[in-house]
């Protein structure tokens, strides 16, 4: 089983609708929780930065994070054609150094 | 700010011969850096964990000799591929570690290696 699961999709929302993204995982040591966006043939860029359980906000965007479940969740609001892309979960924690365990990470279409 | 470059976006080289790509953190200093490569349709997979004026540390089933590593500053670092093959052909992708434990990752643009 991989620390991080994923599901890769793909995923199509009308325009205007609320994208719900998750992943969940294994390692109960994992501390740090980030989503990146990915656009074709580009590096991931970090949408939102979470430190243990709770709930984060910037704009349309939210992240949750339950690690009683090990789960976390990235929702959009009003989601537009640009967000259409690939959204990588990715965690760290103190016993792997910091290095990130990226989930597989979800391809989102955004229709207009 | 957290701005991560790459340079170059983009090589084409011939089969044997070796490639160095640069990953700077322009307006923050990393004392880590990391190296991904990522093929068509797959997630990041690491290569090594770069640590400035320390040896890099390579994931497991990644070539050293193969992929050399090299951190001077704490804003530069530099992947060499030696003796590049067809195989090699992937996008590389480098990040800097930021935060009070290093636990905030920023990425490069990365770039795309073609081997003829």
């Amino acid at each position: 089983q991989k620390e991080v699961e994923q599901d890769p999709g793909p995923l199509s929302v009308p325009e205007g609708a609320i994208v719900s993204l998750n992943c969940t995982y294994s390692n109960s040591a994992f501390q740090y929780f980030m989503w990146y966006r990915q656009y074709s043939r580009k590096g991931p860029e970090l949408l939102m930065y979470t430190y243990s359980s709770g709930n984060k906000e910037d704009g349309r965007f939210t992240a949750q994070v339950d690690k009683s479940s090990k789960y976390i969740s990235l929702f959009i609001r009003d989601s537009q054609p640009s967000d259409s892309a690939t959204y990588l979960c990715a965690m760290s924690g103190a016993n792997s150094g910091y290095a990130l365990n990226f989930g597989k990470g979800t391809s989102l279409l955004v229709t207009p | 700010g957290a701005v991560v470059s790459q340079h170059p976006s983009w090589v084409i080289c011939k089969s044997g011969t070796s490639v160095k790509i640069e990953c700077r953190s322009l307006d923050f200093q990393a004392t880590t850096m990391f190296w991904y490569r990522q093929f068509p349709k797959q997630s990041l997979m690491l290569m090594a964990t770069s640590n400035e004026g320390s040896k890099a540390t390579y994931e497991q089933g990644v070539e050293k000799d193969k992929f050399l590593i090299n951190h001077a500053s704490l804003t530069l670092s530099t992947l060499t591929v030696t003796s590049a093959h067809p195989e090699d052909s992937s996008f590389y992708i480098c990040s800097a570690a930021t935060g009070t434990r290093g636990e905030t990752q920023y990425f490069g643009p990365g770039t795309r290696l073609l081997v003829l």
